[in-house]
């Protein structure tokens, strides 16, 4: 079975840093990108980062762009995302989200985690 | 970057009716597109893949269509259990974007 776990979520000051990790199992870990989507408190989806399988491409909204990295470390089959210069605005669940393939394209995210809420607060 | 409007934002309708989402792209995508379904504390699920292709276990009332620039979400007879946030999603290029969101709620 599929499973993805997040972790590392919590009250941090404006200006701090948080690593925020996601566990996966069930499949082998390497062969997929996967992604970081947040949700601020009463508002929509907001894809924020993505990794290819082997972790050489990644890619970045424009509103964390600089502020947050994108990891993984397929060996612990454990994707990551370091937080750092966290603003309010940052404050939302974070989700991991694997990609799915059709025909070779990105064409979904076929399982998500069940988020780790993050708030930036003083 | 890729924007997608998705309406209407809420929408209230009865058990049994025929219900339409569209998202609009302001590109074309091809058929690099998604839509979502997400229930009140829960993360969202994946409906529709490729712009049409239902995922293993979702009801057959489902349907996507659409490709290039415009695309729908029809549930063609409403259940109640279908009460949720439904989204969509463009993949064709980063970063990949949301819809706004269409709320279903049962008159």
């Amino acid at each position: 079975e599929v499973q993805l776990l997040e972790s590392g979520g919590g009250l941090v000051q404006p200006g701090g840093s948080l690593r925020l990790s996601c566990a996966a199992s069930g499949f082998t870990f390497s062969n997929y990108g996967v992604n970081w989507v947040r949700q601020a408190p009463g508002k929509g989806l907001e894809w924020v980062s993505a990794v290819n399988g082997n972790g050489g491409t990644t890619f970045y909204a424009d509103s964390v762009k600089g502020r947050f990295t994108i990891s993984r470390d397929n060996s612990k089959n454990t994707l990551y995302l370091q937080m750092n210069s966290l603003r309010a605005e940052d404050t939302a669940v974070y989700y991991c989200a694997r990609h799915t393939y059709c025909s070779g394209t990105r064409c979904g995210h076929d399982y998500w985690g069940q988020g780790t809420l993050v708030t930036v607060s003083s | 970057d890729i924007q997608l409007t998705q309406s209407p934002s809420f929408l209230s309708a009865s058990v049994g009716d025929r219900v339409t989402i569209t998202c609009r792209a302001s590109e074309g995508i091809s058929s690099s597109f998604a839509w979502y379904q997400q229930r009140p504390g829960k993360a969202p699920e994946l409906l529709i893949s490729a712009s049409s292709t239902l995922q293993s276990g979702v009801p057959s009332r489902f349907s996507g269509s659409g490709s290039g620039t415009e695309f729908t979400l029809t549930i063609s007879s409403l259940q109640p259990e279908d009460c949720a946030t439904y989204y969509c999603q463009q993949l064709y290029s980063h970063p990949l974007t949301f819809g706004g969101g269409t709320k279903v709620e049962i008159k």
